[in-house]
């Protein structure tokens, strides 16, 4: 069970459409349509954002969509708000009830 | 609405180990899978294991298999985690988390506030 892969930094300016990658496997994200993003802000618990790879829990602004493309799922923010700011991380079942996150990718706003 | 409240922060000694509890209410507790997820200071989430309330059945990540023992207690509406030969590479955050959905196995939806273990000597 290896970790996703994410990029470690994103960044842009508010208004402006940033997209976080997640690549994984055929075992894990390409395997399955059990895809979700979690925000993350500091000293906070994680919070439910993108679940099934596009799906928005209610709640949570349409600016953020998910997609997924054979090994790779994608978070895109678009509108960027300063409150957008936070560490951003994927996760994917992994098959046997297991799961795996990524290594997390922190979103700045410029 | 939906609780999950842990128990509060330990201090361990290298070797030794740590059993938080993890208390839900505001839903039917045994229709709802809990995960256990940890965090080392500074750094991303890792996904510890996961366990049925209804049956009490148990999934481990494979890093923790030998060490960590999940557990239930229906008649509090509690679960238990409980991690083995601790050494400072336990010192995390440690969270409970339910599933999105009953009866599903692979989203997190509330959190618990999260327990830090300390492990030092």
């Amino acid at each position: 069970q290896s970790a996703l892969t994410q990029p470690r930094s994103v960044s842009g300016s508010p208004g402006q459409s940033v997209t976080i990658s997640c690549t994984g496997t055929s075992s894990d994200v390409g395997g399955y349509n059990y895809v979700s993003w979690y925000q993350q802000r500091p000293g906070k618990a994680p919070k439910l954002m993108i679940y099934d790879v596009s799906k928005r829990p209610s709640g949570v602004p349409d600016r953020f969509s998910g997609s997924k493309s054979g090994n790779t799922a994608s978070l895109t923010i678009s509108g960027l708000q300063a409150e957008d700011e936070a560490d951003y991380y994927c996760c994917s079942y992994a098959g046997s009830y297991t799961l795996v996150f990524g290594g997390g990718t922190k979103l700045t706003v410029l | 609405q939906v609780q999950l409240v842990q128990s509060g922060a330990e201090v361990k000694k290298p070797g030794a180990s740590v059993k938080i509890s993890c208390k839900a209410s505001g839903y039917t507790f045994t229709s709802y899978y809990i995960h256990w997820v940890r965090q080392a200071p500074g750094q991303g989430l890792e996904w510890m294991g996961i366990i049925n309330p209804s049956g009490g059945s148990t999934t481990y990540a494979q890093k923790f298999q030998g060490r960590v023992t999940m557990t239930r207690d229906t008649s509090t509406s509690t679960v238990y985690m409980e991690l083995s030969s601790l050494t400072s590479e336990d010192t995390a955050f440690y969270y409970c988390a339910r599933d999105l959905f009953s009866g599903t196995y692979y989203y997190f939806d509330y959190w618990g506030q999260g327990t830090l273990v300390t492990v030092s000597s």
